[in-house]
């Protein structure tokens, strides 16, 4: 089946280290993404990560992906109050000749100052 | 990454009206973009994709006659939303399909059926 989950809330203070976890079903998914939300807003896509890595660092990035437990977390290291926002997790799915993202439920994060 | 505009940003409309929005790819020729829908507080619900030049394809349970998509050239496509009722009021987001299997969104078009 398809499905991807996410804890619904984060709360971190300013300069700490935030970790957003993600687990997905599909063990065919070719990429695993993250994107990022604001209010009212459209989707950023802050990174993404092919499924045979285990690890992408984009400066205050880090992704990091066990595929034996299907499991997917995104690190913000010295979190920022502009970090607060929604932050979703993706797997793509291929289907013929495309595919699909399917989407975790969002995870909010709220940075404290 | 791609750039994506959506017009109009918010839409406010009467019960059994039609509603067009659009999706432009700025900078980049997209032969698939993706259609999306966004309650308050939920997930993005993938409703079709649209290819250039041929008829989109509608994940199972969307009305393909409800929501009319075009996309007639590799920088726009439109989605109409036909007789609209309040159920239809939502966020809908595009995407423009990118390598490798990215996504890139628009900022999102707000429609408030009354």
């Amino acid at each position: 089946g398809e499905d991807v989950e996410q804890s619904l809330f984060l709360s971190v203070r300013e300069g700490d280290s935030s970790v957003i976890n993600c687990t997905y079903t599909d063990s065919s998914s070719t990429y695993l993404y993250w994107y990022k939300q604001e209010p009212g807003a459209g989707l950023q896509l802050l990174t993404y990560i092919f499924s045979n890595m285990d690890m992408k660092q984009d400066q205050r990035l880090t992704v990091l992906l066990n595929k034996k437990d299907k499991h997917l977390s995104l690190r913000i290291a010295d979190t920022q109050t502009g970090d607060s926002a929604i932050y979703f997790c993706a797997e793509s799915i291929r289907k013929d000749s495309s595919y699909k993202l399917i989407f975790g439920s969002g995870t909010r994060l709220l940075v404290r100052p | 990454g791609a750039v994506v505009s959506q017009h109009p940003s918010w839409v406010i409309c009467k019960s059994g009206t039609s509603v067009k929005i659009e999706c432009r790819s700025l900078d980049f020729q997209a032969t698939t973009m993706f259609w999306y829908r966004q309650f308050p507080k939920q997930s993005l619900m993938l409703m079709a994709t649209s290819n250039e030049g041929s008829k989109a394809t509608y994940e199972q349970g969307v009305e393909k006659d409800k929501f009319l998509i075009n996309h007639a050239s590799l920088t726009l496509s439109t989605l109409t939303v036909t007789s609209a009722h309040p159920e239809d009021s939502s966020f809908y987001i595009c995407s423009v399909d990118s390598v490798p299997d990215t996504q890139y969104f628009g900022p999102g078009t707000r429609l408030t059926v009354l």
